[in-house]
């Protein structure tokens, strides 16, 4: 069974602060995606990463995907509110119409 | 550009009463389709795909069942609603042959009480 898991699980940070969450597997992926969520609304597409060793900048976030495509990161500079939500990651493989999605790291930054 | 529709946004239904949720998408043909459910703002849990008209996959057992009468969409049903049910359910598009990204529409909150 593939599963993608997510670290950390929770992380309330000061604004202007940096962070790292973490999506790791066992499992080899053709591709990974990174989506934020808030409340009541649904997942919103930040980047799809296809490349072992790809790395994707949007704005403060840079997102990287593990030489073996088994992983992948997402780090934010100089957090700020409007960073808060829910950002979870979503694995696929090539030939399948499946996406396996991990557990989601919810992150609050106080102003 | 595509966008994608679910309704309705919220919704509150007592045990055992029947469920229709919709979903539909709009400047595209022939898309892959996804039902999910969400509990408590975590991951996402895959309840049905469909890659065409008529054609249901079912990931979950569970008194859910899908539809897809037409190409852009996709209905999500129960004929007698358990307290279970309950959760954020969404829907997402995925383009036919083109790329491996998902996009999801607003969701539904589903309130069994």
């Amino acid at each position: 069974t593939q599963l993608l898991e997510q670290s950390p699980q929770f992380l309330s940070i000061q604004e202007g602060e940096n962070l790292t969450v973490y999506c790791n597997s066992s499992s080899v992926f053709s591709s990974l995606q990174w989506y934020r969520q808030e409340p009541g609304e649904g997942p919103v597409l930040l980047v799809t990463v296809v490349t072992g060793g790809e790395v994707k900048k949007l704005k403060r976030l840079t997102f990287q995907f593990g030489d073996a495509r088994k992983d992948s990161s997402l780090h934010i500079t100089a957090a700020q509110p409007g960073d808060t939500g829910l950002y979870l990651c979503a694995g696929h493989t090539s030939g399948t119409y499946k996406y396996i999605f991990g557990t989601g790291t919810r992150l609050k930054v106080l102003a | 550009s595509q966008t994608i529709h679910q309704w309705p946004a919220t919704l509150v239904q007592p045990v055992g009463s029947p469920l229709s949720l919709e979903c539909t998408v709009e400047g595209t043909s022939n898309p892959n389709l996804y039902w999910y459910r969400q509990a408590a703002g975590r991951g996402l849990q895959l309840l049905f795909y469909s890659v065409g008209i008529g054609q249901i996959s079912s990931e979950v057992p569970q008194n859910l069942s899908a539809s897809r009468p037409q190409d852009r969409q996709f209905i999500l049903s129960s004929k007698k609603l358990l307290l279970s049910d309950s959760g954020f359910y969404l829907c997402a598009w995925r383009p036919r042959g083109r790329g491996d990204t998902q996009y999801f529409g607003p969701g539904t909150r589903l309130t069994v009480l």
